[in-house]
């Protein structure tokens, strides 16, 4: 079984603090996810990684950034925390893309306070 | 743009009975995915099922079906015999064809009641 695993279940954390949050996948996918989930709002894609070193803006980069130095990890950077990024991250994984669409694959996702 | 829509932000229903959930897709293209998620409460989302949007039967899993209806962009997900642990949050989801990204409606909370 493919298994994403997410550094943190809950984090608390301070306005204006550096957040790093980690994701580690054990089936060597290409591509990699991470996700804001918000009632109401769904899930929605902040970042996607394609390749070691490559990362592609999903549809609300703002205030985050990422960092894949291996294919295995991929982390996601809240580079000054604020109160509006409260929220519960998903990280996902799939294998790239061929002949037949590969789904995604989750991790338990982490719930991030920011006080 | 390409959007999911989920009409029913929540639904209860009583075990043992048939519950569908609805989905609307908008999209341009000929060829894609469309799937079902399942989130537990506190636990990993999973997938469900997927449909190709090239074959004309409509996708089962067990108790799980679906209604594909690519003309009216509709896809709806029957729960057959409905179980306690049903109870989840369900995304439908779209991915275009070799796009290795996804596009997730808001969600339908169901509950499945004693």
């Amino acid at each position: 079984d493919v298994k994403v695993t997410q550094s943190s279940r809950y984090l608390v954390k301070r306005t204006g603090e550096k957040v790093f949050l980690e994701c580690v996948q054990d089936m060597d996918h290409e591509n990699m996810f991470w996700y804001r989930q918000d009632p109401g709002l769904g899930l929605r894609l902040i970042y996607f990684s394609y390749d070691v070193k490559m990362k592609e803006k999903g549809d609300i980069p703002e205030g985050y950034s990422v960092s894949r130095e291996k294919k295995e990890r991929f982390s996601l950077i809240l580079e000054s925390a604020s109160t509006n990024q409260t929220s519960m991250y998903l990280c996902a994984s799939s294998p790239a893309t061929g002949l037949s669409y590969q789904p995604q694959h989750f991790g338990d996702g982490t719930r991030l306070s920011i006080l | 743009a390409q959007t999911v829509t989920q009409s029913q932000p929540e639904m209860s229903v009583q075990e043992a009975e048939t519950v569908t959930l609805s989905c609307t897709y908008d999209t341009s293209e000929n060829n894609y995915y469309l799937f079902w998620y399942k989130q537990p409460p506190s636990r990993q989302m999973i997938l469900v099922i997927r449909q190709e949007a090239y074959k004309q039967q409509n996708a089962t899993e067990n108790r799980f079906s679906v209604n594909f209806q690519k003309a009216a962009k509709s896809f709806s997900l029957k729960i057959s015999d409905s179980q306690l642990g049903d109870t989840a949050m369900y995304f439908c989801a779209f991915a275009p064809l070799r796009d290795d990204k996804i596009i997730f409606g808001k969600g339908t909370r169901l509950h499945i009641l004693p």
